[in-house]
């Protein structure tokens, strides 16, 4: 069983739409992530949820908007997407948001906006 | 979180040690020294992390410095399969920072 699991792993949509990404564990963690991988490979943290609160948002823009129905899960909805909205999305967990924690993540999901 | 300086590049023969170097002279206190993996198209694998004492597990061997500014990754017996970018971090809490990297080449 996949212990973080994303849907879709592929997206390729226009420019103006609206999509998700949907993120599960399966670990029982407490913590979830989004992480965002650009063109050029870095990797940076976006969101960061704990027990379904918010507890990080790095200056992402409004337009895209995490929601956490449980601990399980946390999606990622994007609105009016942009070409530079085009990356590599991570959904990842830990078991809470204390120091020393292992975070584990998922296999990511291409999204490309033409 | 502290920064940390890496090679951009190595390169290490197929079954021989890895010994992959990471400098973190800023590193607080209460900061713990991660090591993560990406083989291309997936996602991040954790490899392994620590505090002050050396670490080992299944995959690799983590020796930091006794102070702290500084830690080495250890392979003990490379395959191809560990081509990949390794990632050393410092967090003090539940926030990793990625940086470029180490794109480590294992050769046959």
């Amino acid at each position: 069983d996949t212990a973080v699991s994303q849907t879709p792993k592929y997206l390729v949509t226009q420019m103006g739409n609206d999509k998700s990404i949907k993120c599960e564990q399966n670990l029982g963690h407490d913590t979830m992530y989004w992480y965002k991988q650009d063109s050029k490979k870095f990797l940076k943290i976006m969101f960061s949820y704990n027990n379904k609160e918010l507890i990080i948002n790095e200056t992402v823009p409004n337009r895209f908007s995490p929601k956490s129905p449980d601990k399980a899960h946390l999606n990622l909805h994007i609105n009016s997407l942009e070409l530079g909205d085009s990356a590599v999305y991570f959904c990842a967990s830990s078991p809470s948001a204390g120091t020393g924690n292992t975070i584990y993540f998922g296999e990511g999901s291409w999204l490309t906006v033409v | 979180d502290a920064k940390t300086t890496q090679p951009t590049s190595m390169d290490c023969a197929e079954g021989r040690a890895a010994n992959l170097p990471c400098n973190h002279s800023t590193i607080s206190g209460n900061e713990y020294v991660y090591w993560y993996r990406q083989i291309h198209s997936q996602g991040p694998q954790y490899i392994i992390h620590g505090l002050k004492n050396n670490e080992t597990n299944e995959m690799a061997s983590l020796i930091i410095t006794e102070d702290r500014k500084s830690s080495t990754l250890i392979l003990p017996h490379a395959t191809l399969r560990d081509t990949a970018v390794y990632y050393c971090m410092t967090a003090g809490n539940y926030k990793l920072t990625f940086g470029k990297g180490t794109l480590l080449t294992v050769n046959p």
